[in-house]
């Protein structure tokens, strides 16, 4: 059974760091796309990171320079690094597995995320 | 990047309705769409993929059309279970991906 197990959400300060795992199971990590998604409080989903199961690493506009997804391979967990952390990345990160269509991927299954609150 | 515009951004209706969603895209997304149920403090799940093909698991009152710019989420006769909201997700490249705004299905 396919299972993904976020942890690491917590209260932050502005200009902080936090990093969230995802630990997966029933699959290999390596093997798959695997990538992030956030929902802030009362807010739609919006992609935010993912890897390709090569390891080409893609972010969105407002994370870049500031996350870093990586994986552990040997632990089959997905990881996000998050620094310089400001009030608008407050929300919950989901990690979800992507599955390859051809030309892209979708989201087969997903955690029950983590919340990351940015305040002072 | 591509935009995904879904309408209504509200939907209420009653145990039994016929209920559809609309989700267009800014440019051509070919069949390349997924749609996902996300009900309250919950993560999402996956409904639909390549436009109409229905994920494992999923009832048969879900289905989905469309290409190009335009699809539809139809549920045929909605259930207790379908109050929640909906997002539609265009894959149509590599790299990025892009939800709709959601859809809320309440009860009328």
């Amino acid at each position: 059974e396919v299972q993904l197990v976020e942890s690491g959400g917590d209260l932050v300060q502005p200009g902080g760091s936090l990093r969230l795992s995802c630990a997966a199971s029933g699959f290999s990590v390596s093997s798959n796309y695997m990538g992030w998604v956030r929902q802030a409080p009362g807010k739609g989903l919006e992609w935010v990171s993912v890897t390709s199961s090569g390891g080409i690493l893609y972010y969105a506009d407002s994370v870049r320079d500031r996350f870093t997804i990586s994986r552990d391979n040997a632990k089959n967990t997905l990881f996000l690094h998050m620094s310089s952390l400001r009030a608008e990345d407050t929300a919950v990160y989901f990690c979800a597995r992507g599955w390859w269509d051809l030309r892209g991927y979708y989201f087969d299954y997903w955690g029950q995320g983590t919340l990351v609150t940015v305040s002072s | 990047d591509i935009q995904m515009t879904q309408s209504p951004s509200t939907l209420s209706a009653s145990i039994g309705d016929r209920v559809t969603i609309t989700c267009r895209a800014s440019q051509s997304i070919s069949g390349y769409l997924a749609w996902y149920q996300q009900r309250s403090g919950k993560g999402p799940k996956l409904l639909i993929y390549k436009a109409s093909t229905l994920e494992r698991g999923v009832p048969s009152r879900f289905s989905g059309s469309g290409s190009g710019t335009e699809f539809t989420l139809t549920i045929s006769s909605l259930q207790p279970d379908d109050f929640a909201t909906y997002y539609c997700q265009h894959y149509n490249s590599y790299s990025h991906v892009t939800f709709g705004q959601g859809t809320k299905v309440e009860m009328k």
